[in-house]
């Protein structure tokens, strides 16, 4: 089976540093890109960046860039999001998603269950 | 960037009625559009991509068109499962890949 396994929910005070994971299993891995996706509480689903775990380039949104960094592990299939100092506006559900395989497109095919983040004092 | 905009933000609709929901891009996103279900306390969904073609186990009753700035998802009959929030993304200009703010499809 095809999934894609993310880490546990996570309660952080800001100015912590947190890193989150994305565990692929039933694929290989390297061939195919995995976004992470934020959707804050109540709201609409956004764009953070993608990696392609067979190099490891990366991709991230304006509002995202310099605040997250999206890395992966390919001996391990796994990818992270990893923030240096939270904020409390970093208070959402983070999914990572894989883009599907067919060439050209972007849709976004298998997802993990979701990380729960909370950021308050 | 480009703006994806949905209409209507809720959509009211009897089981068994067509469902009609609309995205229009801020600029041309030619035919890299997709639609995703989310339904509470899960991940969403991919329904469509390319903005026509069905991903893999999608039921037939989910259809989508057009191409440019105008988007429509169409439900044909629509079941008790299909009542959730439907987002429309695009992928033709990133990044970043934009989402529209999702309609909710609600039983009337």
């Amino acid at each position: 089976e095809v999934q894609l396994v993310q880490s546990g929910a996570e309660v952080k005070k800001p100015g912590e540093s947190l890193r989150i994971s994305c565990k692929g299993s039933g694929y290989t891995f390297t061939n195919f890109w995995i976004s992470w996706v934020r959707q804050m509480p109540g709201k609409g689903l956004e764009w953070m960046g993608r990696i392609d775990p067979s190099d490891s380039y990366t991709n991230y949104s304006p509002s995202s860039q310099g605040h997250v960094t999206i890395s992966a592990d390919k001996s391990i299939s796994t990818a992270y999001l990893q923030w240096s100092s939270l904020k409390a506006s970093d208070t959402a559900m983070y999914y990572c998603a894989r883009r599907i395989a067919a060439a050209g497109h972007y849709g976004m095919d298998v997802w993990g269950q979701g990380t729960t983040v909370t950021v308050s004092s | 960037e480009i703006v994806m905009t949905q209409s209507p933000a809720t959509l009211s609709v009897s089981p068994g009625e067509r469902a009609t929901l609309s995205c229009r891009a801020s600029q041309s996103v030619s035919s890299n559009l997709a639609w995703y279900q989310q339904k509470p306390g899960q991940a969403p969904r991919l329904l469509i991509y390319g903005a026509s073609t069905r991903a893999t186990d999608i039921p037939a009753r989910f259809s989508g068109s057009g191409s440019g700035t105008e988007f429509t998802l169409t439900i044909s009959s629509l079941q008790s499962e299909d009542f959730a929030v439907y987002y429309c993304q695009q992928y033709n200009n990133w990044p970043p890949v934009t989402f529209g703010q999702g309609t909710r499809l609600e039983i009337k």
